[in-house]
């Protein structure tokens, strides 16, 4: 799998958008940029993943530049609870017949202060 | 979302025990499951990959007779950590394979004295 790059920390206000970068430069074509996130002392939580498109759901937005070699992470309104570490992972997914292991980087460590 | 538990949460043991997690997928069956370790402030490490009614895969530098795994059915796998020292004091995930993603347990922190 790729490797990604992530800024160590970041800060937000409360009720504010949260926007997360992390550079993949050496993506695959046929690899996915996927997003975890892990509240302290919990087990990581799947947050959304994309291919090319921008992607959008109930926790996240997920932006792809149109080369691939970086994304972002949106968090449109981020609350206290939205505190953790957040991974970014590129890989083939496993029914394309990816490796099954996910593999963590130092993620980014998001503080939302009040 | 598909639900996957750990038992117990926390536990303590002394030197030279042995200790047994349990990682359960709670509303789906898991044929593939992972065991992580984290130490404080670092990041997820994978330990190993357990596949049901096969061995486990092991990571490199991962002691396999030290760290028994167990995967018997496709809702249970079970990781012993044997003869427990103070340096395997960890935070122990563990991971299932859904249909779609990968779901994480919530974690076991083993404190060994």
């Amino acid at each position: 799998d790729a490797k990604t790059t992530q800024p160590p920390s970041m800060d937000c206000a409360e009720g504010r958008a949260a926007n997360l970068p992390c550079n993949h430069s050496t993506i695959s074509g046929n690899e996915y940029v996927y997003w975890y996130r892990q509240i302290h002392s919990q087990g990581p939580q799947y947050i959304i993943h994309g291919l090319k498109n921008n992607e959008t759901n109930e926790m996240a937005s997920l932006i792809i530049t149109e080369d691939r070699k970086s994304s972002t992470l949106i968090l449109p309104h981020a609350t206290l609870r939205d505190t953790a570490v957040y991974y970014c992972i590129v890989r083939v997914p496993t029914l394309q017949g990816g490796s099954e292991k996910l593999v963590f980087g130092k993620g980014t460590k998001l503080t939302v202060n009040p | 979302g598909a639900v996957v538990s750990q038992h117990p949460s926390r536990v303590i043991c002394k030197s030279g025990t042995s200790v047994k997690i349990e990682c359960r997928s709670l509303d789906f069956q898991a044929t593939t499951m992972f065991w992580y370790r984290q130490f404080p402030k670092q990041s997820l490490m994978l330990m190993a990959t357990s596949n049901e009614g096969s061995k486990a895969t092991y990571e490199q530098g991962v002691e396999k007779d030290k760290f028994l795994i167990n995967h018997a059915s496709l809702t249970l796998s079970t990781l012993t950590v044997t003869s427990a020292h103070p340096e395997d004091s960890s935070f122990y995930i563990c991971s299932a394979r859904g249909l779609r993603e990968q779901y994480f347990g919530p974690g076991t922190r083993l404190t060994v004295t």
